[in-house]
């Protein structure tokens, strides 16, 4: 059992609405990240938030928005999207950010499936 | 981005059989990871070598990492049905933030 929640497990969404999917932590990790995963294929970096402050952006189109409203919440919104955003979205997070932290176990969220129509 | 690539892509095994999984990557790493995904789940963390060890074992896990080829293989010894996932590989840039990047995996299957 993962101690990342993501809701929800399943969204399906025109490609003119706004949503957006959550995730949340209580393992006092102060990093958490987005990945984006299509079919058959490996996890994608798309941000990471330390402290609270987003550090990492791999350059992903502003249709995605992500939000940490505190060190526990992590959201990504999601407007205008198209179809080939569909994808399993896995939230995952850790201890810290840094050389510090090099090595601390990544815990991943059981991801929301999107689908856009 | 994508770091390496995963060998074989897919790889059919009986039960108590064991299962050799292989991984390349192409920069300098801090730590080199295997996950495990089952089909449409989230991913679980099996284990972590760092870049100054060669071995490590866990249960019935057991990873090499040699950082002069960039390679690591992770070996399941005694595989059972339920061993039947994705595994990935993910290393850990050495870059001062911890950015995991994932191979391409190897789909596992063990047949009863």
């Amino acid at each position: 059992d993962t101690e990342v929640t993501q809701t929800p497990k399943h969204l399906v969404m025109g490609m003119t609405n706004k949503k957006s999917l959550k995730c949340e932590q209580h393992m006092g990790h102060r990093a958490m990240y987005w990945y984006k995963q299509k079919a058959k294929k490996p996890p994608e970096l798309m941000f990471v938030y330390s402290y609270e402050k987003l550090s990492i952006n791999e350059s992903v189109p502003s249709r995605f928005s992500p939000e940490c409203p505190n060190s526990s919440l992590l959201n990504l919104h999601l407007h205008a999207l198209q179809p080939e955003d569909s994808a399993l979205y896995l939230c995952a997070s850790s201890r810290g950010q840094g050389a510090l932290h090099s090595g601390n176990t990544i815990y991943f969220g059981e991801g929301s499936w999107l689908t856009v129509v | 981005s994508q770091q390496g690539e995963e060998d074989p892509q897919a790889l059919s095994i009986q039960e108590g059989e064991n299962a050799t999984m292989n991984c390349s990557y192409k920069t300098s790493i801090n730590n080199l990871q295997w996950y495990r995904q089952n089909s449409g789940r989230g991913l679980v963390h099996l284990i972590l070598i760092r870049s100054n060890e060669r071995e490590k074992h866990s249960g019935r896990l057991r990873v090499t990492l040699d950082t002069s080829k960039k390679s690591s293989s992770l070996l399941i010894t005694a595989s059972r049905a339920a061993d039947t996932a994705s595994y990935f590989c993910a290393t850990d840039e050495d870059t001062g933030f911890q950015k995991l990047v994932f191979g391409t995996g190897t789909r596992l299957l063990v047949s009863p």
